[in-house]
């Protein structure tokens, strides 16, 4: 069955910390992953975007990382800032002719000042 | 460039009665998605259009849940009639061309079913 496991489902660190947010997945074929941030009312916002051969991808203080052989990923948070507190939705594309993403219940990230 | 745009932001009817969402896709993007999010739970895929044509509409329920992109720009998704466990909230994205490429999602609506 193909899905998308994020851990852990809720995290609160304190401003100015860092954090890893893990994502496992078991969908074959495997296009991209991608990671999204979704503010409360807001759609998600794409972060990163990562294909088989990528394992390393960053946007300013977000790192993402891949490794298409464990089928894992994880997003780390450098210097986090109020502004960080969203949930983070791992998302994998599933390379076939359906071209489905299927989608991580997410992680919801509290960084308190 | 404008955003994808739904309305409306917010929706509050009594079960049984119909309801409509209103998505408009960045310009230029083909592809466009209608997905529905629990509260805590992630995006699921409603339907899928390539231009007009409905491509992957395997998760609508279609005996309630409906949708038209008519002229292959705006679309439209409307539930007749609505149950109580239809509350959550109805995002659309669009993207570029197919699902390969990144897709942009508007705000939501967020449906609340009494």
């Amino acid at each position: 069955k193909n899905q998308v496991e994020q851990s852990p489902q809720s995290l609160i660190i304190l401003e100015g910390k860092n954090c890893t947010l893990q994502c496992n997945y078991t969908v074959s074929p495997f296009s991209n992953l991608r990671w999204y941030k979704q503010d409360t009312g807001r759609g998600p916002v794409s972060l990163t975007i990562m294909t088989f051969s990528e394992n390393t991808k960053s946007n300013g203080r977000y790192t993402a990382t891949l490794d298409a052989d464990t089928k894992q990923s994880s997003l780390h948070i450098t210097a986090s800032q109020l502004s960080d507190s969203a949930s983070y939705i791992c998302v994998v594309n599933r390379m076939d002719s359906s071209y489905k993403l299927i989608f991580g219940s997410g992680t919801r990230l509290l960084v308190r000042p | 460039e404008a955003g994808v745009v739904q309305s409306p932001r917010y929706k509050i009817i009594e079960k049984k009665q119909p309801v409509a969402f209103w998505c408009n896709p960045i310009s230029g993007h083909n592809t466009l998605y209608w997905y529905l999010q629990n509260l805590g739970q992630g995006p699921e895929l409603l339907i899928r259009y390539e231009n007009e044509e409905a491509v992957d509409d395997s998760q609508l329920p279609k005996d309630r849940f409906s949708a038209e992109r008519l002229k292959g720009v705006d679309s439209t998704l409307k539930i007749q009639p609505a149950e109580l466990g239809d509350s959550a909230v109805y995002l659309c994205a669009s993207s570029r061309r197919g699902v390969k490429d990144e897709q942009f999602f508007g705000p939501g609506t967020r449906l609340t079913v009494l």
